[in-house]
């Protein structure tokens, strides 16, 4: 079986402050991982996928993440959090064989405070 | 490129009412999803096709939901009959291959109330 963790309902950031969603995953054999983003009322939009090479991937919007194979971490990062940023971000799996399906994690909430 | 489109946008039944949800994925796209989206949870796969064939329908519940996707393009998913439980929003994506690498592109979904 295969799972996404993340740990936290909801981070509020300042406006301008580094941002930090967390995601850990629980997988046997090799994880594609994805981040999207879903705002009110709205279909969940892709925002980057980590397939295999470079552990840091970089997304739309100025996001990236970090792939951490020895801490099953794919953590969404930006540098410096816009108010529009504010959503709700979902963290997702695939295994490299087998079923195509995401599983997805339950979701952070993201508020940015002006 | 259009994206995904998805109708109703919302519907609200009562239960034991049947209903039904349509989606046109993106040009070109051979494999087609569709997601229940219970309120505070992750999305969770409830069919997919590739081309016009089921490839994975092992959590739909087949006493009540169905879907086809007759000539590999579009799809319809239909609830009947419905309960207070399936009150949920659905989410249809589309794939270009289908592979593990593939990214999934999702439509706005359709929220259903069932009272």
């Amino acid at each position: 079986a295969q799972s996404v963790a993340q740990p936290e309902d909801q981070v509020n950031v300042a406006e301008g402050n580094p941002l930090t969603v967390k995601c850990t995953y629980s997988v046997s054999g090799n994880p594609y991982l994805f981040w999207y983003v879903q705002y009110p009322n709205r279909g969940l939009q892709f925002l980057l996928k980590y397939i295999t090479g470079d552990n840091l991937v970089k997304g739309s919007y100025g996001f990236e993440a970090e792939f951490n194979k020895s801490q099953t971490s794919f953590h969404l990062k930006k540098p410096s959090a816009l108010v529009s940023d504010s959503a709700l971000y979902f963290c997702a799996l695939v295994r490299d064989t087998g079923r195509r399906a995401l599983t997805f994690g339950s979701g952070t909430r993201l508020q940015v405070q002006p | 490129e259009a994206g995904v489109a998805q109708s109703p946008r919302y519907k609200i039944i009562e239960k034991r009412q049947s209903v039904a949800f349509w989606c046109n994925p993106i040009s070109g796209h051979a494999t087609l999803y569709w997601y229940q989206q219970i309120l505070g949870q992750g999305p969770k796969l409830l069919i997919q096709f590739q081309n016009n064939g089921v490839v994975d329908d092992s959590q739909l519940p087949k006493d009540r939901f169905s879907a086809e996707r007759l000539k590999g393009v579009d799809s319809t998913l239909k609830i009947q009959p419905a309960k207070l439980e399936d009150s949920a929003v659905y989410l249809c994506a589309s794939g270009l291959s289908g592979d593990n690498t593939d990214t999934q592109y999702f439509g706005p979904g359709t929220r259903l109330t069932v009272l």
